[in-house]
């Protein structure tokens, strides 16, 4: 099963914008990456995924390297409603999904 | 639209009794998922289904079962709750249509065995 590293926690300030890195070394062809995010006391929520081009949408863009062994996930000008647990995910050919114990983002006002 | 809406929010149990947790779903996802998350970590997977009638082990399933009757509820079973049980459990829905999906995920339910 492939792994994620990421780390721990980062901090922003408020309406700047954050790069959040993640480290997928073992990562095999057919894994897309996936990220979520958490707030306090609910449930994780879709945030984007791409499988070896950047991605875009309206919450953030994720950027893969070339060789797929990273990618970055960017908030273009971060809110307080951002702060959050952000995770980064492989899905493999099986659909199962595997979490990491994910990056715990402050935004400071 | 409700989502997915997991039941009970909360539950205290003693070591030894037995439980099931519920999770139903309106969007018609083929895909469920039932995840564990212990404090400050991440979600770990217990068991998943790929439609109604099929479910398969995640990384965690020992203590656990699951069953698939209808594509709408996916219970999990605790049959004999152990203290290392006491987590945050999460229930997931996925499309398998229109190419790669996202998870859709309950508001969890909060499990303490005492």
């Amino acid at each position: 099963d492939a792994k994620t590293t990421q780390p721990n926690s980062m901090e922003s300030n408020e309406e700047e914008p954050v790069h959040l890195p993640c480290n997928h070394s073992t990562i095999s062809g057919t894994d897309y990456i996936h990220w979520y995010r958490q707030l306090p006391s609910q449930g994780p929520e879709y945030v984007i995924h791409g499988l070896t081009s950047n991605v875009n949408n309206r919450m953030a863009s994720l950027a893969i390297a070339e060789d797929r062994k990273s990618s970055t996930l960017i908030l273009h000008r971060a809110t307080l409603r951002d702060a959050a647990v952000y995770y980064c995910i492989l899905r493999d050919t099986t659909n199962q999904f595997y979490f990491g114990t994910g990056t715990s983002l402050t935004v400071i006002p | 639209n409700a989502g997915v809406t997991q039941t009970p929010k909360f539950r205290i149990l003693k070591i030894g009794q037995s439980m099931t947790l519920q999770c139903t779903q309106d969007m018609n996802h083929n895909y469920m998922y039932w995840y564990r998350q212990d404090p400050g970590m991440g979600l770990k997977l217990i068991y998943y289904s790929v439609g109604a009638g099929i479910t398969d082990k995640g990384e965690v399933p020992n203590g656990y079962n699951v069953s698939r009757s209808t594509t709408e509820d996916f219970p999990l079973r605790l049959e004999l709750a152990a203290p290392s049980q006491t987590s945050v459990y999460f229930c997931a829905t996925r499309d398998t249509g229109r190419g790669n999906q996202p998870q859709h995920f309950g508001d969890g339910t909060r499990l303490s065995i005492l």
